[in-house]
């Protein structure tokens, strides 16, 4: 069955360090999104992306985050100056469909801001 | 700000018993209803969705909506050992694509 993948597993980083976070959704899924879980607390929404753009963020994604998608099937999140709230966990998304389809989750990276 | 509540738990029941999941969220707007699955540490898994009042079943699950109150709630019928997790309700709204969650309810459920 197919399934999102996700890497690293776990990220470990220096305050002011730049990360990036790597995914491979589901390869015939069309809308991909990153998700974030700070521990105890619930999934929050960051970004929705499709035909190589943003189509919705959060007010949490501000500037220091971006979203990328460098080839056919990678799609990147990148944080430019971690900040110790930064860490969390980060799930990948993806559905084939927008607006009715279900989206399907990654494993997630934990990261880890010291 | 779009809402989503469940008691966080935990809801704790023997095993073989059926284990009721409530859900309430703030927007009348909200069309589409989910039940994940959370192990500590993992990354959420679908159960089910529903989209219309009413009851919808798939093996030992009932998901079950009700606009008018703004509830869905999701039974586990003959509860195992493995049924043991954090279940998010997340809801979505009719033209977008967002999913709101839940805090989760953790549930246990004892030999």
């Amino acid at each position: 069955e197919p399934e999102v993948t996700q890497t690293p597993s776990h990220q470990v980083t220096q305050m002011g360090q730049e990360v990036i976070l790597r995914c491979v959704p589901i390869s015939n899924h069309l809308y991909f999104y990153w998700y974030r879980q700070i521990l105890g607390q619930k999934v929050e929404f960051l970004v929705s992306f499709y035909n190589n753009e943003i189509s919705e963020k959060s007010e949490i994604f501000d500037d220091q985050f971006s979203v990328e998608r460098p080839d056919g099937s990678n799609f990147t999140l990148k944080i430019r100056s971690t900040k110790l709230e930064d860490s969390a966990m980060y799930f990948c998304a993806s559905t084939s469909s927008g607006g009715t389809d279900t989206q399907y989750f990654g494993p997630g990276t934990r990261l880890t801001v010291l | 700000q779009k809402e989503v509540e469940q008691n966080s738990g935990p809801l704790s029941v023997p095993e073989g018993a059926i284990a009721s999941l409530n859900c309430t969220y703030s927007d009348r707007g909200s069309q589409s209803f989910f039940w994940y699955r959370q192990y500590s540490g993992k990354s959420p898994e679908l159960i089910m969705f529903i989209y219309s009042n009413g009851d919808k079943e798939d093996g030992r699950f009932t998901a079950q909506l009700n606009k008018a109150s703004q509830y869905v709630s999701l039974l586990i019928r003959d509860s195992q050992p493995s049924d043991s997790a954090t279940y998010l309700c997340a809801v979505r709204d009719s033209g977008y694509s967002t999913l709101t969650f839940g805090k989760g309810t953790m549930l246990l459920v004892s030999p």
